[in-house]
């Protein structure tokens, strides 16, 4: 069975620029996560999706980030614009109701 | 506010020791515990979860352990093996159902061979 699959895996950006990640996670997991790991540190949530409802989008910088998951499937975030702060690996998350959380490998942000 | 953390930020150990790592939270209302294993380049993996209403639990060559008194979890490591080498990380959740992970911020495990 396929894992969380997540593109790009790198992305190298300027600052001010607009980026955006995707998301694809395991078949038949409802629940999708967005999470923010800074080097060296623990991955933090940014939302939580119930099928299409944000469920938890409190720790989400709204002024610049935002994120969809249209369907129910597959999920996006998008950062504009990019500031020098905003790199980091953005790791996406899936899981049944409940359940254990299958992480994908991560976008890996670099803005300069 | 809630938090969770390592006491060590690095643990070396040599290959066929056991291994043991430390874990320390605020929230005495937590409810559910989990531990993840997190290679260069991948996402956190899953190793072992703990619910409050227990001391202990095994699996296969780790073992977590849970003492609520002083809000502390370890997960313990048999035999370790090159291939454990990784970032660890504790993570607690207020309820199992929310979905909330709160993560500490890891320790390094490094097996010397």
């Amino acid at each position: 069975e396929a894992g969380v699959v997540q593109s790009p895996r790198y992305k190298i950006i300027e600052k001010k620029q607009p980026v955006a990640f995707w998301c694809n996670p395991i078949s038949g997991h409802n629940t999708l996560y967005w999470y923010l790991q800074n080097l060296g540190q623990g991955p933090e949530l940014l939302i939580r999706y119930e099928n299409e409802e944000a469920v938890d989008d409190s720790q989400l910088p709204k002024d610049r980030f935002s994120a969809e998951r249209l369907k129910g499937v597959d999920s996006t975030l998008k950062i504009q614009p990019a500031e020098l702060g905003d790199s980091a690996v953005y790791l996406c998350a899936s899981s049944l109701t409940s359940g254990e959380q299958y992480f994908g490998p991560g976008t890996r942000l670099t803005v300069t | 506010g809630e938090s969770v953390g390592l006491h060590l930020p690095t643990l070396s150990v040599q290959e066929g020791d056991n291994s043991i790592i430390n874990c320390a939270y605020s929230n005495s209302a937590s409810d559910y515990f989990i531990w993840y294993k997190q290679e260069s380049g991948k996402g956190p993996q899953f190793i072992i979860d703990i619910r409050s209403n227990m001391d202990k639990r095994q699996g296969q060559r780790v073992t977590v352990l849970l003492n609520k008194t002083v809000k502390h979890l370890s997960l313990q490591i048999a035999a370790t093996q090159p291939g454990d080498s990784a970032v660890y990380f504790c993570a607690e959740s207020g309820q199992r159902n929310t979905g909330k992970l709160i993560f500490g911020q890891g320790t390094t495990l490094q097996v010397k061979p």
